[in-house]
């Protein structure tokens, strides 16, 4: 079985510019998460969706939006990029999103230029 | 918030032991995972634990004691693609559906 899939794997945009990535789950798996992790760092949580629905927000501001669709692949937008956005950002699922581990998927770094 | 903390670097030699510690302060717990994650891929899954004590899975084993905030995970016979960074994630009280990870250790294997 196939595991969790982002595209693209590298991006390279420029101040001001919006990027859109993209993340499809594991077979069976409704809930997505999103991450960003900074070269260094730990990843941080952005969203969590499940059955298309907002399950959770961190601190992030409100420039970053997302979505799941009806077959729960997810897509992560961000706008009005800042050089501070560069970083991997990773997708994770899971069965329900609730009290489970995560399955991530390896990623798409984004290089704000 | 919560803070975790874990150390930046270690390094070990292939066939040893080593144990990377993760402290947490968090105002609840909800259970503390352990990923591992190779330079440009995916953080792996493992280990878990949500009860005081000892879990162990083949070469790798992690400990947790809540009253402590502290947790470790032991890697037996080290091997070369043991090289990697480490993470240590703490469930949110307030919310069971999002992890806090720490910084990582990025752990050196030597020959």
């Amino acid at each position: 079985d196939a595991g969790v899939t982002q595209s693209p794997t590298h991006l390279i945009k420029t101040r001001g510019q919006q990027v859109t990535l993209r993340c499809s789950p594991i077979s069976g798996h409704k809930s997505v998460s999103w991450y960003q992790q900074v070269l260094g760092q730990g990843p941080q949580f952005i969203f969590q969706y499940y059955e298309k629905e907002e399950r959770g927000r961190g601190n992030f501001p409100d420039r970053f939006s997302a979505r799941q669709f009806p077959n729960y692949s997810s897509e992560l937008n961000v706008n009005a990029l800042l050089l501070g956005d560069s970083a991997l950002y990773l997708c994770a699922s899971s069965i329900t999103g609730e009290r489970e581990k995560l399955f991530f998927g390896s990623g798409t770094q984004l290089s704000v230029l | 918030g919560q803070n975790i903390d874990q150390p930046t670097e270690m390094t070990a030699t292939e066939g040893a032991i080593v144990q990377i510690n993760c402290t947490y302060q968090t105002s609840g717990f909800n259970g503390l995972f352990w990923y591992q994650q190779h330079a440009g891929e995916a953080p792996t899954f493992l280990s878990y634990n949500v009860l005081d004590g000892l879990e162990e899975k083949g070469r790798f084993s992690s400990f947790l004691s809540r009253s402590k905030g502290y947790s470790y995970l032991l890697l037996k016979e080290l091997q070369m693609k043991d090289s990697a960074s480490y993470l240590c994630a703490v469930r949110d009280p307030s919310s069971a559906r999002q992890l806090t990870f720490g910084s990582g250790t990025q752990l050196t294997v030597l020959p």
